[in-house]
């Protein structure tokens, strides 16, 4: 298995632009989440699907902030539009079941300019 | 609310000592305890994990320890080397699939 799968690696753009992060969890796993990783914040779950459903949102900054699972093979989190404090690694994980441990992907380092 | 505290925030120690690093959880109800470890410019990956029905855990060099009474838990690195050197974070699930997070633990290991 290739484990979870994030593109693009890397993102710059500049402020005001649509970003667009994808992913593919791990086949078979039921749980996707999306977490933001800055120095001054440090680790945030956004927002996490089972099933493709979306669970718990409360963690997306605000309305700017969208993600979309619409089957179980792919997931999008989006940025409209994008600023400069949104600047950070952006992660993905699946999950087997709870319980378990989640696997992260590697990540998505987005610069906004 | 859910919460996890980590400490310390950073950790110095010399190849061959043991490095410990502490979290307490605020929910009872918390019964899964992974531990990530994230090296410079990667992915956390998990190391290991302890269910609530366990006391503790080892495997080889790093154990796992669980206080139910005291809702605390800590990371045990024996025979430490310069690549355990990174960032660990614990973290705890309060009866859900949802994990909370520590703040992280800067772990040195000076050759």
């Amino acid at each position: 298995d290739a484990g979870v799968i994030q593109s693009p690696r890397h993102e710059v753009t500049e402020m005001g632009q649509e970003v667009t992060l994808r992913c593919k969890p791990i086949s078979g796993h039921d749980y996707l989440f999306w977490y933001r990783q800055t120095m001054m914040r440090g680790l945030e779950l956004l927002i996490y699907f089972n099933n493709n459903v979306p669970i718990d949102d409360s963690g997306m900054p605000e309305d700017r902030f969208s993600a979309k699972m619409p089957n179980a093979s792919f997931s999008t989190l989006k940025i409209q539009p994008s600023e400069p404090r949104d600047s950070a690694v952006y992660f993905c994980a699946s999950l087997a079941a709870p319980g378990r441990g989640q696997f992260f992907g590697p990540g998505t380092r987005l610069t906004v300019l | 609310g859910e919460n996890v505290e980590q400490h310390p925030s950073t950790l110095s120690v010399q190849e061959g000592d043991s490095a410990v690093i502490k979290c307490t959880y605020s929910d009872s109800a918390s019964n899964y305890f992974p531990w990530y470890k994230q090296e410079l410019g990667k992915r956390p990956q998990l190391i290991i994990d302890i269910r609530s029905n366990v006391g503790e855990k080892k495997d080889q060099r790093i154990a796992v320890t669980l206080n139910k009474t005291a809702k605390h838990f800590s990371l045990h690195i024996t025979e430490t080397q310069p690549e355990d050197s990174a960032v660990y974070f614990c973290a705890a699930s309060f009866n859900t699939d949802k994990l909370i997070f520590g703040t992280g633990t800067r772990l040195q290991v000076f050759p």
